[in-house]
C-alpha cells in the first residue's frame, strides 16, 4: 500500500499570499496518478487537480499541480477567502487508492 | 447535471449488515467507474471500494477487504456497497463517487454524493 503524507498539517496565510503544499509518497506513484481535492466544512470534496497538474474542470489558473515519482506540490498562487479549506492528495496508479491526512489552509 | 445520490445509511449494532445505494443521473453510467470513499466524524478523507464501469474489476482497502462487497447495476445506473460484519470503527459518512475519466477505476474523482451517515454501535 502507498501512504501519502501531507506537509504542513496546518498552513496559516493571509489572503493574496501564495500557499505551497505538500504530498509525499512512500513509493513511486505509477504514471503520476495523483489527484488533489479541497474539502470545505460540511461539503463534499471537489477535484481540483488530477495527473498530477492537470486543472478539473471550472478550477481557476491559481490551483496548479507539479510533481512527479515520490514527491507533489499543490500551489495556490493567490488565496482567495474561499480557499481556506483542507487539501488532500490521492494516489490512484496502485490500489489500493489511498488518500493523504490533509493540510488545512486557515487564515491568518 | 451529473448527480450522484446515496440512501441506505443508519444505526446498526457491530457485527450487523447494511447495504448502501448510489442512484446515478446525468451520465452514461456504464460507462465510468465508480468509487466509495468514507469519513469518520473529524477525520480525513479514507477510500474504501471501486468498481471499473462494466463491474467486471473490483478494489478494496485491506480495512474492509472480505466484509464488504460492491457491485453495480447498470440497468438502473445504481451503484451498492454490502456491509457485513461492521464495526465501530466502520462508523462514517460514506461518499458514492463518479471517476473522471471512463471505464477504469484507475482515475480521479470528479463527481461526489454528499454522503449518508452509517453508525456502528450498540
Amino acid at each position: 500500500e502507498i501512504v501519502l503524507t501531507q506537509s504542513p498539517g496546518t498552513l496559516s496565510l493571509s489572503p493574496g499570499e501564495r500557499a505551497t503544499l505538500s504530498c509525499r509518497a512512500s513509493q513511486s506513484v505509477t504514471s503520476s496518478y495523483l489527484a488533489w481535492y479541497q474539502q470545505k466544512p460540511g461539503q463534499a470534496p471537489r477535484l481540483l487537480i488530477y495527473g498530477a497538474s492537470s486543472r478539473a474542470t471550472g478550477i481557476p489558473d491559481r490551483f496548479s499541480g507539479s510533481g512527479s515519482g515520490t514527491d507533489f506540490t499543490l500551489t495556490i498562487s493567490r488565496l482567495e477567502p474561499e480557499d481556506f479549506a483542507v487539501y488532500y492528495c490521492q494516489q490512484y496508479g496502485s490500489s489500493p487508492f489511498t488518500f493523504g491526512p490533509g493540510t488545512k489552509v486557515d487564515i491568518k | 447535471e451529473v448527480q450522484v445520490v446515496e440512501s441506505g445509511g443508519g444505526l446498526v449494532q457491530p457485527g450487523g449488515s447494511l447495504r448502501l445505494s448510489c442512484a446515478a443521473s446525468g451520465f452514461t453510467f456504464s460507462s465510468y467507474a465508480m468509487s466509495w470513499v468514507r469519513q469518520a466524524p473529524g477525520k480525513g478523507l479514507e477510500w474504501v471500494s471501486a468498481i471499473s464501469g462494466s463491474g467486471s474489476s473490483t478494489y478494496y482497502a485491506d480495512s474492509v477487504k472480505g466484509r464488504f462487497t460492491i457491485s453495480r447495476d447498470n440497468s438502473k445506473n445504481t451503484l451498492y456497497l454490502q456491509m457485513n460484519s461492521l464495526r465501530a470503527e466502520d462508523t462514517a459518512v460514506y461518499y458514492c463517487a463518479k471517476c473522471n475519466r471512463g471505464n477504469s477505476a484507475y482515475n480521479a474523482i470528479d463527481y461526489w454524493g454528499q454522503g449518508t451517515l452509517v453508525t456502528v454501535s450498540s
